[in-house]
């Protein structure tokens, strides 16, 4: 069975603080890899692909070591809206297929 | 407006029952999925269907089925509720590797 594994926490930061979460997966094949934010008791939502290169958008950094097959998720700056649990995903193969989610890093932002 | 709604929201059903859930989604993908989530276990993918013909069981298909009615709809069923059928579910579509989801249908089977 493929596996996405991270730390479930919880993470417990002040706020204006760095945080970092790591996922590692499975298969060697994975093709594309995502970070989704899900609030208590709501949807998941996408927060952003993970690309080869690394990606930014604003507080949020994400990077791809597919040498060790792990993903990383680096907030700068927590605020308390930050606080949540975020998902690791994974695809599987090419034609975005189906996806595999890890089980969620939980993270508290507090005053 | 949201894009991917169900019905019903919530749904409290007895052993034996059958229930359905229903999912509509106004984005015009073509793919959409049923997903559970159980505390502790993330998500798990029960169906998933790529077009009106294409219907495919997920990890965890068993004591389930699905209905693909039109692009739009997707629904679920359970013929006879069990009690370890009582969690939490998702519908989504996708396009282009992203997948969106509705507000989710807490079902409690007792």
């Amino acid at each position: 069975r493929k596996e996405v594994e991270q730390d479930p926490g919880p993470f417990n930061v002040p706020e204006g603080a760095t945080v970092a979460f790591n996922c590692t997966y499975s298969n060697s094949a994975s093709q594309s890899f995502f970070w989704y934010r899900q609030d208590c008791r709501k949807e998941p939502k996408l927060l952003m692909s993970v690309y080869s290169s690394g990606n930014e958008d604003g507080r949020f950094t994400a990077q791809l070591n597919r040498a060790s097959q792990y993903i990383s998720l680096l907030i700068r700056d927590s605020k308390l809206s930050d606080s949540a649990t975020y998902l690791c995903v994974v695809n599987e193969g090419s034609g975005y297929s189906t996806l595999t989610f890890g089980k969620g890093t939980m993270l508290l932002v507090s005053p | 407006d949201a894009d991917v709604t169900q019905t019903p929201r919530n749904r409290i059903t007895k052993t034996g029952k059958r229930i359905m859930l229903e999912c509509s989604q106004t984005k015009g993908h073509d793919r959409m999925y049923w997903y559970r989530q159980d505390p502790g276990l993330g998500l798990q993918l029960i169906y998933y269907s790529f077009d009106v013909k294409d219907i495919n069981k997920g990890e965890i298909s068993d004591g389930y089925s699905v209905s693909r009615q039109a692009q739009a709809k997707f629904s679920l069923s359970l013929e006879s509720a069990i009690p370890n059928q009582t969690a939490l579910y998702f519908c989504a579509t996708s396009y282009q590797g992203e997948q969106f989801f509705g507000p989710g249908t807490r079902l409690t089977v007792l």
